[in-house]
């Protein structure tokens, strides 16, 4: 099956400054790929998601972009907020039944 | 809207208990899911459905059964609970499926469950 990796683990930045995480995945079949946010005690909500056939997409201070050739997608955060701090994770669905997730990364914004 | 309500939020089980976690969505989402939460490997799929009467396994569906009787709900029954399935797992229902579909899941906040 399909095999997500994500990082990194953890991650600290500025108020302000941008944050970056990167996922790869395995199946080059893959062709939807979701970014969900985790708040402590809640559930994951989407915040961005792109298919196969675009290479970027941007939602206000979000941005996902992917690279089909190498693999990998990344989620970019810019000008960063406390209420961004949380739990992030990637995800690869070549079916749009079967979702891999990513091990997640936790983001904190220090004010 | 209530959206995906999971129950219990909380449970402690003995090894071999059996217990049933209930997942009621209320958005008349033709398919659910269940995932599994473990420290430091993400959330991974245990069972599925794309309808009413149909179900498929995930990712790790061992020791775990789900049945599809309503588009509403989706139960995740646990037959004989070891500690392995400590865990936080979590019910996500989407409108529709597929891959030319596929969209944005929407989760419930989990329920948290300890085999002792």
């Amino acid at each position: 099956g399909e095999n997500v990796e994500q990082h990194p683990s953890t991650l600290s930045v500025q108020e302000g400054d941008s944050a970056v995480i990167k996922c790869t995945y395995s199946d080059s079949a893959s062709n939807y790929f979701p970014w969900y946010k985790q708040e402590l005690g809640k559930g994951p909500q989407l915040i961005i998601d792109i298919r196969s056939n675009v290479g970027e997409k941007k939602d206000q201070r979000i941005a996902v972009t992917l690279n089909k050739t190498a693999k990998h997608f990344s989620l970019h955060i810019t000008e960063t907020q406390p209420e961004d701090s949380a739990v992030y994770f990637c995800a690869a669905s070549r079916t749009g039944n079967q979702f891999y997730f990513g091990t997640g990364t936790s983001l904190t914004v220090i004010p | 809207n209530a959206g995906v309500t999971q129950t219990p939020k909380f449970q402690v089980l003995k090894t071999g208990q059996s217990m049933t976690l209930q997942c009621a969505q209320d958005m008349n989402h033709e398919y659910m899911s269940w995932y599994r939460q473990d420290p430091g490997m993400g959330l991974r799929l245990i069972h599925y459905s794309v309808g009413a009467g149909i179900t498929d396994q995930g990712e790790v569906p061992n020791g775990y059964n789900v049945s599809r009787s309503t588009t509403e709900d989706f139960p995740l029954r646990l037959l004989s609970a070891a500690p392995s399935q400590t865990s936080v797992y979590f019910c996500a229902s989407s409108y529709d499926s597929g891959l030319a579909a596929a969209g944005e899941l929407f989760f419930g906040e989990g329920s948290r469950l300890t085999v002792l």
